[in-house]
C-alpha cells in the first residue's frame, strides 16, 4: 500500500518568495507521483509527474519537484511566488499495476501575501 | 480545451434519498474514476470503470453506491440512501488510455450535502 503525507495544511509566502510545499511518500514499490492543483471553484489539475525518468521534474507554471528516492520526498518548488499562485495543492502517488488510481494527500492550501 | 463536465455543481438533499451525479468526460476517454473528498480530509478514490464494468472499487465504494454509462456519454455514481457522512465533495476524472504516465483530467467537483 502505499501513502502520502503533505506537511502544513496552510502554507503563506509573499509574493517574489520561493515556493515550496512538502510531499513525503511512502511506497513499497517504486512510485510515481504526482502534484495537482485546484484553483477556487475549479477541477483538479495536473501540474507535473515524475515517471521515473529525470528526477527534477518541471511543470506548468514555473512549478518544479525532485523525487529524492533516499528521503522518500517530492516537494514541490517555485523560484518566485505570484498572486496567481493562490489555490490548493495535492501531492498523489500511484504504483505499478495501479492504473491511475491516485492516493492523495491531504492538500496544502498556498496563500500569497503582497 | 476539453474538459470534464460534473452536474450538479452543488445538491443538497435529506437523508434516505437517491442521488446521482452525472459527468460528462472528454470525447475519447475511456477510463473513468470517481473520486471523493469529505471536508477538511483527503481525496479518496471511490471507483474505476472502463468497457462499461467496474475495473476496481475501494472499500468505501459498498452496495450504497453504484455506477453506469448509459447512454455512452454520461458517466453516473449513484448513490442510494444518503447517509449524513456521505456529505462530500465528489469529483469525476478521466483519461484516455491507464497508463501511469497518463494524466487524469478532473471534472470541478460536485459537492453533495446530506441533511
Amino acid at each position: 500500500a502505499q501513502s502520502v503525507t503533505q506537511l502544513g495544511s496552510h502554507v503563506s509566502v509573499s509574493e517574489g518568495a520561493l515556493v515550496l510545499l512538502r510531499c513525503n511518500y511512502s511506497s513499497s514499490v517504486p512510485p510515481y507521483l504526482f502534484w495537482y492543483v485546484q484553483y477556487p471553484n475549479q477541477g483538479l489539475q495536473l501540474l507535473l509527474k515524475y515517471t521515473s525518468a529525470a528526477t527534477l521534474v518541471k511543470g506548468i507554471n514555473g512549478f518544479e519537484a525532485e523525487f529524492k528516492k533516499s528521503e522518500t520526498s517530492f516537494h514541490l518548488t517555485k523560484p518566485s511566488a505570484h498572486m496567481s499562485d493562490a489555490a490548493e495543492y495535492f501531492c498523489a502517488v500511484s504504483t505499478t499495476g495501479g492504473g491511475n488510481k491516485l492516493t492523495f494527500g491531504t492538500g496544502t492550501q498556498l496563500k500569497v501575501e503582497l | 480545451e476539453p474538459e470534464v463536465t460534473q452536474t450538479p455543481s452543488h445538491q443538497v438533499t435529506q437523508m434516505g434519498q437517491e442521488v446521482i451525479l452525472r459527468c460528462v468526460p472528454i470525447s475519447n476517454h475511456l477510463y473513468f474514476y470517481w473520486y471523493r473528498q469529505i471536508l477538511g480530509q483527503k481525496v479518496e478514490f471511490l471507483v474505476s470503470f472502463y468497457n462499461n464494468e467496474i475495473s476496481e472499487k475501494s472499500e468505501i465504494f459498498d452496495d450504497q453506491f453504484s455506477v453506469e454509462r448509459p447512454d455512452g456519454s454520461n458517466f453516473t455514481l449513484k448513490i442510494r440512501s444518503t447517509k449524513l457522512e456521505d456529505s462530500a465533495m465528489y469529483f469525476c476524472a478521466t483519461t484516455r488510455g491507464e497508463g501511469l504516465t497518463g494524466e487524469l483530467f478532473f471534472g470541478e467537483g460536485s459537492r453533495l450535502t446530506v441533511l
